[in-house]
């Protein structure tokens, strides 16, 4: 079955600056690629996708990269804000068929002022 | 009107109980899938449910069973209650092979004391 990796765990950027969250996924026939935020006591609510004829896509402060050669995603967000303090998780699923999402275990996203 | 809608919102219980949770999708989704969310926040599927198959984690104890009375429903009973069985449980949906993703409800804690 797939197997999502992600990191870091933790990260701790100033407001204003850049973060980028990387997960890498095994299973070569996996074309979704969802990133889902999280805030404390919430559902997961989807932000951004990417499907694997993408390499790339942005909304607003937000972006994901995908690189299927290296089984690779990462997710950009600039310009950070106090309000994107969450937990982040990507995902993966070959789609198709009824097999869900494989979630990577999440980055806890810090915000400093 | 909430797309996936779950109850209990908690729901507290002791050792050795029966306990079900209900989930209801209004988005003519196909598919309807649970999700355990541990103390991690690590999101893993247990179950995934259409008309035509129903997928099944293998690390799933078969004390925990889906019951879908009809398309836009996918009950999650589970039997004999272990303190290890606390954690919040998503239900989700999505429609196979469409351009959107997958929408949670917004959990069921469940305390098992």
């Amino acid at each position: 079955g797939e197997n999502v990796e992600q990191h870091p765990s933790t990260l701790s950027v100033q407001e204003g600056d850049s973060a980028v969250i990387k997960c890498t996924y095994s299973d070569s026939a996996s074309n979704y690629f969802p990133w889902y935020k999280q805030e404390l006591g919430k559902r997961p609510q989807l932000i951004i996708d990417i499907r694997s004829n993408v390499g790339e896509k942005k909304d607003q402060r937000i972006a994901v990269t995908l690189n299927k050669t290296a089984k690779h995603f990462s997710l950009h967000i600039t310009e950070t804000q106090p309000e994107d303090s969450a937990v982040y998780f990507c995902a993966a699923t070959p789609g198709g068929g009824a097999d869900g999402l494989t979630f990577g275990k999440g980055t806890h996203l810090i915000i400093q002022p | 009107d909430t797309a996936v809608s779950q109850t209990p919102k908690y729901l507290v219980t002791q050792m050795g109980n029966d306990k079900s949770i209900k989930c209801e999708q209004n988005l003519g989704h196909d598919t309807m899938y649970w999700y355990k969310q541990d103390s991690k926040k690590f999101l893993k599927i247990m179950f995934s449910y259409n008309n035509k198959e129903l997928i099944i984690n293998e690390t799933v104890p078969n004390r925990f069973s889906p019951k879908s009375p009809d398309k836009a429903h996918l009950n999650l009973h589970i039997n004999s209650l272990e303190l290890g069985d606390s954690a919040v449980y998503f239900c989700a949906s999505s429609q196979i092979g469409a351009n959107y993703g997958y929408t949670f409800g917004s959990g069921t804690r469940l305390t098992v004391v």
